[in-house]
């Protein structure tokens, strides 16, 4: 099975400051059809997973640009750019290259 | 609206049986591939089985494979979890997802197994 390490495990961020997590993959998530299914998710408190972004850097409808994902083979990144107090909650990366498997989650809170 | 709507959760014992559904409104259900993902108490996300849209082919994790069967009817848009053998450990919310890459959530329902 694809593990997913991300890191940190827990990030407290300044109102209007960035904030990064990453996401390594224990082997590439490179599919033989040539795409990387490397997805985003964020949870807020009390609500059900949305997703932001999928495969590697793309936004979903309706996800501000301050959100941003990156990265190739086994190691991507979700980047904030200047965090805003509804950004509060945990976020996981997950993998659909080879079954499905979800990182641990990121929890990300206001400093 | 777009929307997802799970139904039948609630307490059970260990080795009984429950049987999940998910309503889809607002797309072609048909045309798409659906899952069950799952978060137990506190914990992060587990994948628990997907269905293709025409029925023809479905997987499960591990953890869940000969005990719970997915399946669906496109004519009702409804998704099906039937869980048996249930065991403390999949004592979680259970959402249903659209497509592979969970592009939409449902607001998911609760199961816990206990005695």
């Amino acid at each position: 099975d694809v593990v997913l390490t991300q890191s940190p495990l827990s990030l407290a961020v300044t109102l209007g400051q960035p904030a990064s997590i990453s996401c390594r993959a224990s082997q590439s998530l490179v599919h033989s059809d040539g795409s990387t299914y490397l997805n985003w998710f964020q949870q807020r408190p009390g609500q059900s997973p949305r997703r932001l972004i999928y495969k590697v850097s793309n936004r979903d409808s309706g996800v501000p640009d301050r959100f941003s994902g990156s990265g190739a083979g086994t190691d991507f990144t979700l980047k904030i750019s200047r965090v805003e107090a509804e950004d509060v909650g945990v976020y996981y990366c997950m993998q659909a290259t080879h079954w499905r498997t979800f990182g641990q989650g990121t929890k990300v809170e206001i400093k | 609206e777009v929307q997802l709507l799970e139904s039948g959760g609630g307490l059970v014992q260990p080795g009984g049986s429950l049987k999940l559904s998910c309503a889809a409104s607002g797309f072609t259900f048909r045309s798409y591939a659906m899952s069950w993902v799952r978060q137990a108490p506190g914990t992060g996300l587990e994948w628990v089985s997907s269905m293709r849209g025409s029925n023809s082919s479905s997987w499960y994790a591990d953890s869940v494979k000969g005990r719970f069967t997915i399946s669906r009817d496109n004519s009702k848009n409804t998704l099906y979890l039937l869980m048996n053998s249930l065991r403390v450990e999949d004592t979680a919310i259970y959402y249903c997802a659209r497509t592979g890459d969970f592009d939409l959530w449902g607001q998911g329902t609760l199961v816990t197994v206990s005695s």
